[in-house]
């Protein structure tokens, strides 16, 4: 199916565990995002990527790894979880051209992680 | 640098209300401004935007104004509905390209029949 999809939708860890949140866009965008939600927060930027093997820091990177090898996949890893990245992170995608001032985001259904 | 503000929730309307949910922002320029919907267990979706000073975006009935005078771009719908129950987000681009955007934190909206 076309879309945006984020695997695992679920998950629970434990503090000091590795966890890869997985993403996957079928329509190509070169522009991708990973975002968490927390109330209070709205969303807030973690890692974005321009194409493949271009990514970039957004605004609370600290703790994620993020790699881009191929154009259609952008997972996000938690290097050693920690209680405060229990949240729900969505992957976002775009295309890099848009008529003036589109910058519409697709995103996906999102990934509830909790970290105990 | 850029901020979005948006009024505090939760919003708690019953059907057929008017519904305002108020967003000011602070940016360089005139940037494009977006409305995001989020739905009960899903992502967000884009509900309207406006992309110049004076612009209306609408859809689904909802509408919005770029109000550049006020910094403005307060989300308004004349008569709400049970489904439109749902967090609001107000957005606009963050500087640097790259399509990024910059979220408020979001409204809350409950309707009841």
């Amino acid at each position: 199916d076309a879309g945006i999809t984020q695997s695992p939708r679920y998950k629970i860890t434990e503090t000091g565990r590795q966890v890869t949140l997985m993403c996957h866009q079928t329509w190509s965008h070169s522009y991708m995002f990973w975002y968490r939600q927390d109330l209070g927060h709205g969303l807030r930027l973690i890692y974005y990527s321009a194409a493949a093997d271009i990514t970039d820091k957004g605004e609370v990177p600290d703790g994620y790894v993020v790699s881009r090898s191929k154009t259609e996949n952008f997972p996000l890893t938690l290097e050693s979880a920690t209680r405060s990245q229990t949240s729900v992170y969505f992957c976002a995608s775009s295309e890099s051209w848009s008529s003036l001032g589109s910058y519409e985001q697709y995103f996906g259904p999102g990934t509830r992680l909790t970290v105990t | 640098g850029d901020s979005v503000t948006q009024m505090e929730g939760p919003v708690t309307l019953s059907e057929e209300a008017f519904l305002t949910i108020n967003c000011t922002y602070t940016a360089t320029g005139y940037p494009s401004l977006f409305w995001y919907v989020q739905y009960p267990g899903e992502g967000l979706q884009l509900l309207l935007k406006a992309t110049k000073a004076d612009d209306k975006g609408s859809n689904k009935g909802f509408e919005a104004t770029y109000r550049k005078e006020t910094t403005s771009f307060h989300l308004e719908k004349g008569s709400v509905q049970v489904s439109d129950s749902a967090v609001y987000f107000c957005a606009l681009p963050l500087s640097g390209g790259y399509n990024k955007l910059i979220f408020g934190a979001g409204t809350r909206l409950a309707v009841h029949p």
